[in-house]
């Protein structure tokens, strides 16, 4: 069965622009998470979508957003970048929101580099 | 205070013996506890997931979680160098969110 599938793996970007990320999660799997990992900060909660409605949303800017489509894959979209936002964007799916089945499996990332 | 810790680390141990890693968490409402191992440059990868109090076991590995102490650990029996890794732990509330903790950076010395 396919893992996690993040598209694309690296992403080089100049300060100001947009971008957006993409996430393919497990099928059969209905919950898609997003974090932001940075060597100084670790691995950050940015939102989590379950059935295209975001369930939760972590300590990130209104830049940061996101949405879920009815085939349970995601995008994340980051607006007017900064050199802060370079960070490996990690994304997750897993089967439930509680209870069983809350076990996420992660996605090979995407590297991000604001220039 | 964090809503999840761990110790930073670096923690080393010689090959074959025990690595314990320790996480605390403040929220009680926290159900769903997860122990993630990511090696420099790749993703966490899922390595056990624990619900009950008491310990669970699989391979050399074993989780132990207290509620009432809002405790989980992790236990790595004979440590082979190929286990240095960093270990996040992982905490999931009923609420759906999941809080990672900053990790152990852990080094299995030949």
């Amino acid at each position: 069965k396919a893992g996690v599938t993040q598209t694309p793996r690296y992403l080089i970007k100049t300060r100001g622009q947009q971008v957006t990320l993409s996430c393919s999660p497990i099928s059969g799997h209905r919950s898609v998470s997003w974090y932001q990992q940075t060597p100084g900060q670790g691995l950050q909660f940015l939102f989590e979508y379950f059935s295209e409605t975001q369930r939760n949303k972590g300590n990130f800017p209104g830049r940061f957003s996101g949405r879920q489509f009815s085939n349970s894959r995601s995008e994340m979209n980051v607006s007017t970048l900064e050199l802060g936002d370079s960070a490996l964007y990690l994304c997750a799916s897993s089967l439930a929101v509680g209870g069983d089945g809350t076990e996420a499996f992660f996605g090979q990332g995407t590297r991000l580099t604001v220039v | 205070q964090k809503e999840v810790e761990q110790n930073s680390g670096p923690l080393s141990v010689p090959e074959g013996a025990i690595a314990s890693l320790n996480c605390t968490y403040s929220d009680r409402g926290s159900q769903s506890f997860f122990w993630y191992r990511q090696y420099s440059g790749k993703s966490p990868e899922l390595i056990m997931f624990i619900y009950s109090n008491g310990d669970k076991e699989d391979g050399r590995f074993t989780a132990q979680l207290n509620k009432a102490s809002q405790y989980v650990s992790l236990l790595i029996r004979d440590s082979q160098p190929s286990d240095s890794a960093t270990y996040l732990c992982a905490v999931h509330t009923n609420a759906g969110k999941s809080t990672f903790g900053d990790g152990t950076t852990l080094t299995v010395k030949p």
